[in-house]
């Protein structure tokens, strides 16, 4: 049961291009959407948030935009740099019994950002 | 900056071993999880463990899993009794109680080999 999809396992972009990245999420009671950035033998790392109340969130080269009717978030980045290359994991955020939460993850987009 | 450790960074174990895998996750976060990914796959929730007891947890982690805070400092996974297919990298990860966007600070992980 994936209530997380990100069905683009790779993706490859020239440097000083847009990168866009998707997700699409099935539960419609996420309340918040994360995008978390990883590099090969290290943990993800957060990169950028939004909650599910909102459609857009910018921080410098990195937008989230989210269709909440087409349960569907993209990560944009731009200009794109080779630094960028990374796997791209979307998540969602689930809340538990006791006011906590996890988070369930997509299977990752493998970004490669050529010079 | 305050971060998540885990240790090891890699332990290669025989089937049937016992195998305890350690956290030290950010020293005011009160949330702590687990989370796995085996080779080429997506980030699996485990386990959420908050005010000393467990949220909740996957069908992943059955009766052979374990989590234990012994001492206010360390949060361990214990797997009884290990399988082939135990293999995959292990993230430990923790949150504050007042985190409005979601976010988990994820350790490097640990990377757990069965033979």
């Amino acid at each position: 049961d994936q209530q997380v999809k990100q069905n683009s396992p790779s993706l490859s972009v020239q440097e000083g291009r847009i990168s866009i990245l998707n997700c699409d999420y099935t539960n419609s009671m996420f309340d918040y959407f994360l995008w978390y950035k990883k590099y090969p033998a290290e943990g993800p790392t957060f990169l950028i948030s939004i909650s599910s109340i909102k459609d857009k969130n910018e921080d410098g080269r990195f937008t989230v935009f989210l269709n909440k009717s087409a349960k569907h978030l993209s990560l944009h980045i731009v200009p794109s740099q080779p630094g960028d290359s990374a796997v791209y994991f979307c998540a969602a955020r689930e809340m538990l019994m006791d006011s906590s939460y996890k988070l369930i993850f997509g299977s990752g987009t493998r970004l490669l950002v050529r010079p | 900056e305050p971060e998540v450790t885990q240790t090891p960074s890699h332990q290669v174990t025989q089937m049937g071993q016992e195998v305890i895998l350690r956290c030290v996750p950010i020293s005011n976060h009160l949330y702590f999880y687990w989370y796995r990914q085996i080779l080429g796959q997506k980030v699996e929730f485990l386990v959420s463990f908050y005010n000393n007891e467990i949220s909740e947890k996957s069908e992943i982690f059955d009766d052979q899993f374990s989590v234990e805070r012994p001492d206010g400092s360390n949060f361990t996974l214990k797997i009884r009794s290990t399988k082939l297919e135990d293999s995959a990298m292990y993230f430990c990860a923790s949150k504050t109680a007042g985190s409005w966007t979601g976010e988990l600070f994820f350790g490097e992980g640990s990377r757990l080999t069965v033979l």
